[in-house]
């Protein structure tokens, strides 16, 4: 079974810019997370899909944060215009949601760095 | 709001040790806390994951206890080895299904 994938592993941009992260989850898993690390903070929550829904983006920063899940499937995290701030580590998980008490499955995460 | 605390920030032990990493969280209504390893440019790996009515699990050389009330985690290690270096983190989850909240991670080192 192949792993949650993210695409692209790093990605350097000039603040102002637009960059588009994509994360693919493990087959067949309706949850799908989007989290960020920042330097030297801990990780954190942005949003939560079900299927194609979002379940809760009480975590997105601002409006600069558009996340899609079209057809339940992949999901894409727009930050449009990106910020000095937004630099991070982005981790996408996923999980079944047959049970209440599962894992979450973590991708490799996408290092941005906004100049 | 659920804070979760992880210390210490790093650790360096020479290999055979058995060594403990600590986490605490601020609110004690937890459904349940799941123990990560993360190394280096890679993603979470989940190493145990307990229940809220569980007070411990085990997996190899790693056992995770917690203790809801004084709100609790620890990791141990057995006979640690130069692979175990990594970063660990602990996350705690309030509800079924619903977001993890993360500590800052312990970075423990295995010395050969």
């Amino acid at each position: 079974e192949a792993g949650v994938t993210q695409f692209p592993s790093h990605s350097v941009i000039e603040k102002g810019q637009t960059v588009t992260l994509r994360c693919d989850p493990i087959s067949g898993h309706d949850n799908l997370y989007w989290y960020r690390r920042v330097m030297g903070k801990e990780i954190k929550f942005l949003l939560h899909f079900v299927k194609e829904s979002k379940q809760d983006e009480s975590g997105m920063p601002n409006n600069r944060f558009l996340a899609e899940r079209t057809g339940g499937t992949y999901s894409t995290l727009k930050v449009q215009p990106a910020e000095l701030e937004d630099s991070g580590v982005y981790f996408c998980a996923s999980s079944r949601g047959r049970t209440s008490w599962e894992t979450q499955y973590f991708g490799p995460g996408t290092r941005l760095l906004v100049l | 709001k659920q804070e979760v605390t992880q210390i210490p920030a790093a650790l360096s032990v020479p290999e055979g040790e058995n060594l403990v990493l600590n986490c605490s969280f601020t609110d004690s209504a937890i459904y349940n806390l799941q123990w990560f390893r993360q190394d280096p440019g890679k993603g979470l790996t989940s190493l145990l994951l307990i229940q809220s009515s569980q007070r411990e699990q085990t997996s190899g050389r790693l056992n995770a206890s917690l203790d809801k009330s004084s709100g609790r985690s620890t990791l141990y290690i057995a006979a640690s080895q130069p692979g175990d270096s990594a970063t660990y983190l602990c996350a705690v989850r309030d509800k079924g299904n619903t977001p993890l909240v993360f500590g800052k991670g312990t970075r423990l080192s295995v010395i050969a």
